[in-house]
């Protein structure tokens, strides 16, 4: 079956510190990895995303990610977040660029002043 | 990059009132769009898959009668939520294929 698990709900870290959010999938096919932000009350922006090749994305923002298969994992980093990072932060799978998506439940983040 | 245009942003309907929420391809000729369904600290799920010229795919648990979905352009999807009731009342947001989201619809059934 295919799904997306992020463990962690919320996450709390202090401005100008690193961040990590934690991304597994199950996915029956070559997965199609996303990252997404979203604001409260918003709609969605996509920060990055995997299809193929190097397997370390740049995007937006200043976000990064790692897929990593043997793990099926594609953690969301970011060296040094910002105050304006706080939002919700969604990873998703799907199959090609066509086939619909499966999304984890979400990550809150929160940074301290 | 693609664009997705969604109206409305926000909508307060009276029970048993039907809202139409559109969502246009701006710049994509897209054959399928998504609809998702949001719940309050929930993530997004798939309601249904609307297709250009033919009927929409649903989702399992989903009523195609309450949600209609139509798609009668390349770049134009529409949702009417029918006979709204306050359990409808959710964030609906659609997107296109390349997986590009509209604003979303804030929608209050009072």
């Amino acid at each position: 079956a295919q799904s997306v698990t992020q463990p962690d709900i919320h996450i709390t870290v202090s401005e100008g510190a690193s961040l990590e959010l934690r991304c597994n999938y199950s996915y029956g096919a070559t997965p199609y990895l996303f990252w997404y932000v979203q604001s409260p009350g918003q709609g969605l922006q996509l920060l990055l995303k995997y299809f193929s090749g190097d397997t370390l994305v740049q995007g937006i923002k200043g976000f990064e990610a790692e897929f990593k298969r043997s793990q099926s994992s594609f953690n969301l980093r970011k060296p040094s977040v910002h105050w304006s990072d706080a939002a919700e932060y969604f990873c998703a799978v799907g199959g090609n660029n066509f086939n619909k998506f499966y999304f984890g439940s979400g990550t809150k983040l929160n940074v301290k002043p | 990059g693609a664009v997705v245009s969604q109206h409305p942003s926000w909508v307060i309907c009276k029970s048993g009132t039907s809202v139409k929420i559109e969502c246009r391809s701006l710049d994509f000729q897209a054959t399928t769009m998504f609809w998702y369904r949001q719940f309050p600290k929930q993530s997004l799920m798939l309601m249904a898959t609307s297709n250009e010229g033919s009927k929409a795919t649903y989702e399992q648990g989903v009523e195609k009668d309450k949600f209609l979905i139509n798609h009668a352009s390349l770049t134009l999807s529409t949702l009417t939520v029918t006979s709204a009731h306050p359990e409808d009342s959710s964030f609906y947001i659609c997107s296109d294929p390349s997986h590009t989201f509209g604003s979303g619809t804030r929608l209050t059934v009072v």
